[in-house]
């Protein structure tokens, strides 16, 4: 696609149910990003994937967060166990290599709210 | 300024006047950094660039300015349209690891 994408848009759940965001990144950008954003605030770093691997998860708040990219393509970000705390928009970004110079292209988030 | 809570930096200008948004940032080893425009209910949408070794780059309408000394950056748009206001996050950038600022919403009234 012509940017990065992300499903779904919304996603409302209760509190203790698990949910799953999707990422689609830009095609052929090997490196890929989470974001979470709390209102009024900027993005916070959850974690880095280079190719299939997390090359950095040092942003995940606890360990009912997880992230997959089995083919270094695709992303899921999982998160086990809901809390109302874990409400945000949850956002997307890869860019075309890894490396601290390179620009990161967002997707649209999916905001999830949890009651 | 700062932000604290729902209660972002906010610049009201009036069309066709020129911008000036600021940002102070924490690192002194950050190497890059970076201007995203996030428009409501949008992700961050990439406006311009710069690396340490300059201090002030310029775009269609924007430039960035840089000052290591006393970390500051801003970015300044020319002749500011409606379609400007956004909220606009500054971001540096160091070895991947990317922090945003609380950002500013910029208002622009016709």
């Amino acid at each position: 696609g012509a940017g990065v994408s992300q499903t779904p848009s919304n996603k409302v759940t209760e509190k203790g149910k698990y949910v799953e965001l999707r990422c689609d990144p830009i095609s052929g950008h090997t490196a890929l990003y989470w974001y979470r954003q709390s209102l009024g605030q900027g993005p916070e770093f959850l974690i880095y994937f280079q190719g299939t691997g997390a090359a950095d998860d040092s942003g995940l708040p606890n360990d009912r967060f997880f992230a997959v990219r089995p083919e270094g393509s695709v992303s899921t970000l999982k998160i086990q166990r809901t809390e109302r705390g874990d409400s945000a928009v949850y956002l997307c970004a890869s860019s075309l290599n890894p490396g601290g110079h390179e620009t990161q292209y967002f997707g649209p988030g999916t905001r999830l709210l949890v009651l | 300024g700062e932000s604290v809570g729902l209660h972002l930096p906010t610049l009201s200008v009036q069309e066709g006047d020129n911008s000036i948004i600021n940002c102070a940032y924490s690192n002194s080893a950050s190497d890059y950094f970076i201007w995203y425009k996030q428009e409501s209910g949008k992700g961050p949408q990439f406006i311009i660039d710069i690396r340490s070794n300059m201090d002030k780059r310029q775009g269609q309408r924007v430039t960035v300015l840089l000052n290591k000394t006393v970390k500051h950056l801003s970015l300044q748009i020319a002749a500011t349209q409606p379609g400007d206001s956004a909220v606009y996050f500054c971001a540096e950038n160091r070895n991947n690891d990317m922090r945003f600022g609380a950002g500013t919403r910029l208002t622009v009234k016709p």
